[in-house]
Order: C-alpha cells, then structure tokens, then sequence
C-alpha cells in the first residue's frame, strides 16, 4: 500500500466553474476526513465517511461543497461554482476504525488556485 | 468550542541542539487525544507523536517528547538532537472523545527552522 493518494496534486481554474478531486485511502482504512488549509492556517476539517456513510459535516462545507464515497473506497469532493475564496490545499486522510482513536494518514494534497 | 493556540508562528534552532514549540488548548471535556504532526515542504503531514489525557505519563517518540499539563491545558513537544530534515511546520491538535466528533482541531501551526 502506497498511502493515501489525492489526484490532481494541483488545479488551476476558472472562477464559476467546478472541479473535482479524488482520493483514494488506505485500503484498510474505514474512516476517511476532508480537510481545507489555507495559507498560514492549520487544517480546517469539513467531512467525515465511515465506510459509505458520510456522518459528519462541518459548516464550511457550504451546498457548492458535495462529497461522496459511493462504495466505501474511494472518496470525491466537488466544489460547484468556485469562488476565489476556495482556493486552498484540500487534504484528505484516512485511519482504521478500530477501538483506540489514532492519528491519520494524510495524503499530499491537491492545491486549488481559482482565478 | 476547543480550540488549539500556537504561540509561534516561527521557530529556529542550532543542529544538535533542542527546542520546545508550545502548544495551549481550550476544552471541558476530560477525555481526549492531542497530537502533534509534522509538514514538509514536500506537503505531507506525518505523526509526530499523541498523547491520550487520561494518561499521566508524558508520551516519547526517539527524539521527540511531550510536556502535558492537563491542568494547564498545555502540550508542548520537545525536539531533541535537532536534524536538519526536522526542518517544517510543526501543528499541535486535538481530537474529541471516543463517541464525539471525529474531527481534528489545528493550531495555526510552527514554522521550525534547523540551522546547520
């Protein structure tokens, strides 16, 4: 197992248009978390899966933010109508689910420049 | 709502030598897990270490060690026999309880520089 894979690494695009980014975990990992860094800031979480079921929100996930893990591998997150304001490395992670809460595994990123 | 302070955006130390970044953070519960990650430049953060507040006895990792005050509310990593590729920013979170929120708060993060 490689870790934990984000694609694209970086993503340049137009503001109003929609991008998507993937991530794919480690594969015997059942949790998996988004996460958005701005520049100069820490990680600012914005979803939870277990498996298939997305089980927690935050409020900075606004309704252009969806993400999805349809089959429990795998997740997308799409931002529909980008705004300049959602330029920002998105990070995903990903760890077992098993009794004692343990660190993450990030992956690298993908950087999104909105222009 | 918790929340995780970092008092120094930057940090420097000589190689070889040792340096504690500082970490304070806000919360009433009496159970839950701080963390401290590492960032290279490469991007990527890394597990540094953990600490589980239940437990007295200050986590170590080789070089790296932890000062936890639960009273005080402080988490502080030492870096000891400072390397060069030690070189990062260094962020300081915390997680909720089993059964609570699965998200991690950040502090704002340590920019560390190690001077050959």
């Amino acid at each position: 197992d490689t870790g934990v894979s984000q694609d694209p690494r970086h993503k340049i695009t137009k503001r109003g248009q929609n991008v998507t980014f993937r991530c794919d975990p480690i594969s015997e990992h059942n949790r998996l978390y988004w996460y958005r860094q701005t520049l100069g800031q820490g990680p600012e979480f914005l979803t939870y899966f277990q498996n298939e079921a997305q089980l927690e929100k935050s409020r900075l996930l606004s309704d252009r933010f969806s993400a999805e893990r349809p089959k429990g591998s795998f997740s997308t997150l799409e931002i529909q109508r980008t705004e300049q304001g959602d330029s920002a490395m998105y990070l995903c992670a990903s760890s077992p689910s098993w009794e004692t809460p343990d660190g993450y595994t990030f992956g690298s990123g993908t950087r999104l420049t909105v222009v | 709502a918790q929340t995780v302070t970092q008092s120094q955006p930057e940090m420097s130390v000589q190689e070889a030598e040792t340096v504690t970044l500082s970490c304070t953070y806000d919360t009433s519960e009496s159970d839950y897990y701080l963390f401290w990650y590492k960032q290279p430049p490469s991007r990527q953060m890394i597990l540094v270490i953990r600490q589980e507040a239940y437990k007295q006895q200050n986590a170590t990792e080789n070089r790296f060690s932890v000062n936890f005050q639960k009273a005080a509310k402080s988490f502080s990593l030492k870096i000891s026999d400072s390397q060069l590729g030690d070189a990062a920013m260094y962020f300081c979170a915390y997680r909720f309880p089993q059964g609570g929120s699965e998200k991690l708060v950040f502090g704002k993060g340590t920019k560390l520089t190690v001077n050959p």
